[in-house]
């Protein structure tokens, strides 16, 4: 089955305690992403990488990292977390060409950062 | 620069009533227009898209949206709620001009209730 696996789907941290978010999809896409969803603010993307070894910042990139070292995952870090990165996280991964390609997303990954 | 304004973050309809979230768009050139439904606990599914062609475009459920150059709105309808089509609804919007990787810009998103 075609899928975007993420863990964990909850996690609750304090402040400065590093944590990475993993994603893996199956479907051998080069396009990956990473977004968060925050009420009244829909979907921001924080980073973005067209194939292994190349990533870009999108909307909001401060206070995150990410890696590409294999196709198909793409990690969250978070270094020193602070409460305002309490969000709930989304990966996802599209094939190449004409952005109209479906995106396929993760389940989510709920984080609280006390 | 593109981006995706959705009007009303909450809207209600009894099951069997019309369902009618708007959206409209701010880009330089013909965007290309997606709507994605989000299920209570689950990631984000593409309900339908516009890329070129017929402005009236049909997906999934039973939902389906036409593209309005004039009023650069891309409004998602269904003629008859149904009960499990509770869920939040997101607009989306890309350049297909640009190169490499292009970047999707979602809405806020609209939460849609279905009243028995």
């Amino acid at each position: 089955e075609a899928q975007v696996t993420q863990n964990p789907r909850y996690l609750i941290t304090v402040t400065g305690k590093k944590l990475t978010v993993t994603c893996s999809q199956n479907m051998n896409h080069e396009y990956m992403s990473w977004y968060r969803q925050d009420p009244g603010l829909g979907l921001r993307q924080i980073y973005y990488s067209m194939n292994v070894e190349v990533t870009d910042k999108g909307d909001v990139p401060e206070g995150y990292k990410v890696s590409r070292k294999e196709k198909r995952n793409f990690p969250l870090i978070l270094e020193s977390p602070s409460p305002n990165q309490t969000s709930l996280y989304f990966c996802a991964s599209r094939g190449p060409g004409l952005p109209d390609n479906e995106q396929f997303f993760g389940p989510g990954t709920r984080l609280t950062v006390l | 620069a593109q981006s995706v304004t959705q009007l009303g973050s909450h809207v209600s309809v009894s099951e069997g009533a019309l369902v009618l979230l708007r959206c409209n768009y701010s880009s330089s050139v013909p965007p290309y227009l997606f709507w994605y439904v989000q299920y209570p606990n689950q990631g984000l599914q593409l309900l339908l898209k516009y890329t070129t062609g017929a402005t009236l475009v049909k997906g999934i459920n039973g939902f389906e949206a036409e593209f309005k150059k004039s009023e650069t709105s891309f409004h998602l309808t269904k003629p008859s709620a149904h009960m499990s089509d509770a869920a939040e609804y997101f607009c989306a919007v890309s350049d297909p001009r640009s190169g490499g990787y292009q970047k999707v810009t979602f809405g806020t998103g609209t939460k849609l209730q279905v009243i028995p």
